[in-house]
């Protein structure tokens, strides 16, 4: 079975630009989260949609928005880019609901804001 | 607010030997799952263990295990007869299965562990 699977791999952006990430989740697995990782430390909870609604929002700007489709894939959206925004981006997939909560993650897009 | 803090920013192995990695969380919920998660320098981050905060019992896979203190607040993780590929940054993490913050992880700093052959 297919995993949590991300696009791009690698993204190479400049300040001020915007970036657009994609995530398709395990099949059947209806709530996507992303995470915010940056060298060195735990990832930082940015978004969680279950059913195509947002359920949960981390400490981010509204320059990060995301949303999901009726296939419950994923996108996540970082408008006026910063140096700061340099990061691994995961994404992770569960079942949903009030039980199996447990999230397995993709192999994340490594995006560098020069 | 929950935390989740790991006090250990490298612990280092011999292959086969055990080794136990340390993390204390915080949280005002009384419905919560604990997770270990393993990252390698391919940085797949791959679920090594959960457990459940109303079991007592202690979770187990194969070589890895955890000692939960629900009162203390403690989850470690015990890794048995290491191997090589056991290397990797180890992440403790939390969520909430109630709340405000319901279904979402918290992390700590991370342990990176090695493993000397």
């Amino acid at each position: 079975d297919a995993g949590v699977t991300q696009s791009p791999t690698h993204l190479i952006k400049t300040r001020g630009q915007q970036v657009t990430l994609r995530c398709s989740p395990i099949s059947g697995h209806k709530s996507v989260s992303w995470y915010q990782q940056v060298l060195g430390q735990g990832p930082q909870f940015i978004f969680q949609y279950y059913e195509k609604e947002e359920r949960g929002r981390g400490n981010f700007p509204d320059r990060f928005s995301a949303r999901q489709f009726p296939n419950y894939s994923s996108e996540l959206n970082v408008n006026a880019l910063l140096l700061g925004d340099s990061a691994l981006y995961l994404c992770a997939s569960s079942l949903g609901g009030q039980i199996l909560l447990t999230q397995y993650f993709g192999p994340g897009t490594r995006l560098t804001v020069l | 607010a929950q935390t989740v803090t790991q006090s250990q920013p490298e612990m280092s192995v011999q292959e086969a030997e055990t080794v136990t990695l340390s993390c204390t969380y915080d949280t005002s919920e009384s419905d919560y799952y604990l997770f270990w998660y393993k990252q390698p320098p391919s940085r797949q981050m791959i679920l090594v263990i959960r457990q459940e905060a109303y079991k007592q019992q202690n979770a187990t896979e194969n070589r890895f295990s955890v000692n939960f203190q629900k009162a203390a607040k403690s989850f470690s993780l015990k890794i048995s007869d290491s191997q090589l590929g056991d290397a990797a940054m180890y992440f403790c993490a939390s969520l909430n299965a109630g709340g405000t913050s319901y279904g979402k992880l918290t992390f700590g700093q991370g342990t990176i562990l090695t493993v000397h052959p």
